[in-house]
C-alpha cells in the first residue's frame, strides 16, 4: 500500500521568507509523487510531479520539489513567499497494485502573514 | 477549456432527503473520480470511473450512496437517504490517458444534511 504522511497541518511564514512544507512518503514500488494546492472554495490544482526523471522538480508559482529516495521524502519549497501563496497544500503518491489511484496526504494549510 | 464542471456548487438538504450531484468531465478525459473531502477524514476517493466503468467503488461509504457514468461526459454521484454525517465538501476530478496520473478537480459541491 502507499501512504503519504505531510507533518504539520499548519505552517506560518512571513511575507518574503522560505517556504517549507514538508512530505513523506511509503511506496512498494518507485513512486509517482505530486503536489497539490487548494485555494479557498477552489478545487485541486496541480502544482508540480514527479515521475522518475529529474529529481528536482519546478512547478508553477516558484514552487519547487526534491525527490529524495533516501529520505522517503518530497518536500515543497519556494525561497520567498507571497501573500497569494495562502492556500492549502496536498502532497499525493501514486497508488499500487496497478491501480494507479493517487492516494493524499491530510494537507497542510500556509498561511502568510504580511 | 472549461475545466471540469460541477453542480450544483452549494446544497443544503434536510436528513432523509435525496440528493444527486453532478459532474462534467473535461472533454478528452476518459477516467473520472469522485472524492469527498472532510476536516475529519480529509480527501476520500469514493469511486472511480474508466471509460464510463466503474472500476473501483471500495471508497463508497455504504449502500446509501451510488455514482453512474451514463456517457463520457456526464456522471452522477446520489445519496439517498441523506444523513447528516454526508455533509462535505465532494469533487470530481478527470484525467486522459495521456496523463492518467494528473487528475484535473472540478470546485466541488458543498452539502450540508440538517
Amino acid at each position: 500500500a502507499q501512504s503519504v504522511t505531510q507533518l504539520g497541518s499548519h505552517v506560518s511564514v512571513s511575507e518574503g521568507a522560505l517556504v517549507l512544507l514538508r512530505c513523506n512518503y511509503s511506496s512498494s514500488v518507485p513512486p509517482y509523487l505530486f503536489w497539490y494546492v487548494q485555494y479557498p472554495n477552489k478545487g485541486l490544482q496541480l502544482l508540480l510531479k514527479y515521475t522518475s526523471a529529474a529529481t528536482l522538480v519546478k512547478g508553477i508559482n516558484g514552487f519547487e520539489a526534491e525527490f529524495k529516495k533516501s529520505e522517503t521524502s518530497f518536500h515543497l519549497t519556494k525561497p520567498s513567499a507571497h501573500m497569494s501563496d495562502a492556500a492549502e497544500y496536498f502532497c499525493a503518491v501514486r497508488g499500487s497494485g496497478g491501480s494507479y489511484i493517487p492516494t493524499f496526504g491530510r494537507g497542510t494549510s500556509l498561511i502568510v502573514h504580511p | 477549456d472549461a475545466g471540469v464542471i460541477q453542480s450544483p456548487r452549494h446544497e443544503v438538504t434536510e436528513m432523509g432527503q435525496e440528493v444527486t450531484l453532478r459532474c462534467k468531465p473535461i472533454s478528452g478525459h476518459n477516467s473520472l473520480f469522485w472524492y469527498r473531502q472532510t476536516m475529519m477524514r480529509g480527501l476520500e476517493l469514493l469511486i472511480y470511473f474508466n471509460n464510463n466503468v466503474p472500476i473501483d467503488d471500495s471508497g463508497m461509504p455504504e449502500d446509501r450512496f451510488s455514482a453512474k457514468m451514463p456517457n463520457a461526459s456526464f456522471s452522477t454521484l446520489k445519496i439517498q437517504p441523506s444523513e447528516p454525517r454526508d455533509s462535505a465538501v465532494y469533487f470530481c476530478a478527470s484525467s486522459g490517458d495521456s496523463n492518467f496520473y494528473e487528475q484535473y478537480f472540478g470546485p466541488g459541491t458543498r452539502l450540508t444534511v440538517t
